[in-house]
């Protein structure tokens, strides 16, 4: 069964500043990955996905992600966050032959001016 | 084009009582998955629903259940409620049953056991 850890609980970021935030996830296989964000008192949006080819990914609202294989991570970064990005951000994992997402615990950012 | 809703999107109710949260999917999707994020948790897989029938379920007692229509809309029942299920129930839906069909979630139902 596959598993997702993120190890940071809570990050703080300038505004302007650059973010990262670390997922490592456990499969046996090649992986499908997800990184979603969840506004207060919204649901999940998704914000990039991997299957397979280019191990760099581009998303939504300037978010890129990494695949590396050989690290079983798939961290996502932005180069300047804006005061809107402030969230809970969820690293998720599906497999090949499964239907379901295994999510991470969250990483929440805050954001301060 | 409407997303996932859905309803209510705050429910009280005291141990042992019986909870019932609804979820309509976006149109045209068959797939509905219900998840419990719990505060701290993350979200945990609950349910899974296609073509009206159950397909499979996360580690969770029996006293959850749920159904789907033939409109794919669904029901999630939590029976003899306990403090700990207190969480925010979230519904997502999906036009395929890959893992690559991307899921899309709705808002939520808070339920808070008292």
């Amino acid at each position: 069964a596959q598993s997702v850890t993120q190890p940071d609980i809570h990050i703080t970021v300038s505004e302007g500043a650059s973010l990262e935030l670390r997922c490592n996830y456990s499969y046996g296989a090649t992986p499908y990955l997800f990184w979603y964000v969840q506004s207060p008192g919204q649901g999940l949006q998704l914000l990039l996905k991997y299957f397979s080819g280019d191990t760099l990914v581009q998303g939504i609202k300037g978010f890129e992600a990494e695949f590396k294989r050989s690290q079983s991570s798939f961290n996502l970064r932005k180069p300047s966050v804006h005061w809107s990005d402030a969230a809970e951000y969820f690293c998720a994992v599906g497999a090949r032959t499964d239907y379901k997402l295994s999510f991470g615990a969250g990483t929440t950012v805050t954001v301060r001016a | 084009e409407a997303g996932v809703t859905q309803s209510p999107t705050h429910l009280i109710k005291t141990r042992g009582q019986q909870a019932t949260l609804r979820c309509s999917p976006i149109s045209g999707h068959t797939s509905v998955y219900w998840y419990q994020q719990a505060l701290g948790l993350g979200l945990q897989f609950l349910l899974w629903y296609d073509e009206g029938e159950e397909r499979n379920r996360g580690n969770f007692p029996p006293r959850f259940s749920g159904r789907q229509f033939p409109n794919y809309s669904s029901e999630l029942n939590v029976n003899a409620l306990e403090l700990e299920d207190s969480a925010l129930y979230l519904c997502a839906s999906s036009a395929g049953t890959s893992g690559r069909d991307e899921q899309f979630f709705g808002p939520g139902t808070r339920l808070t056991v008292l």
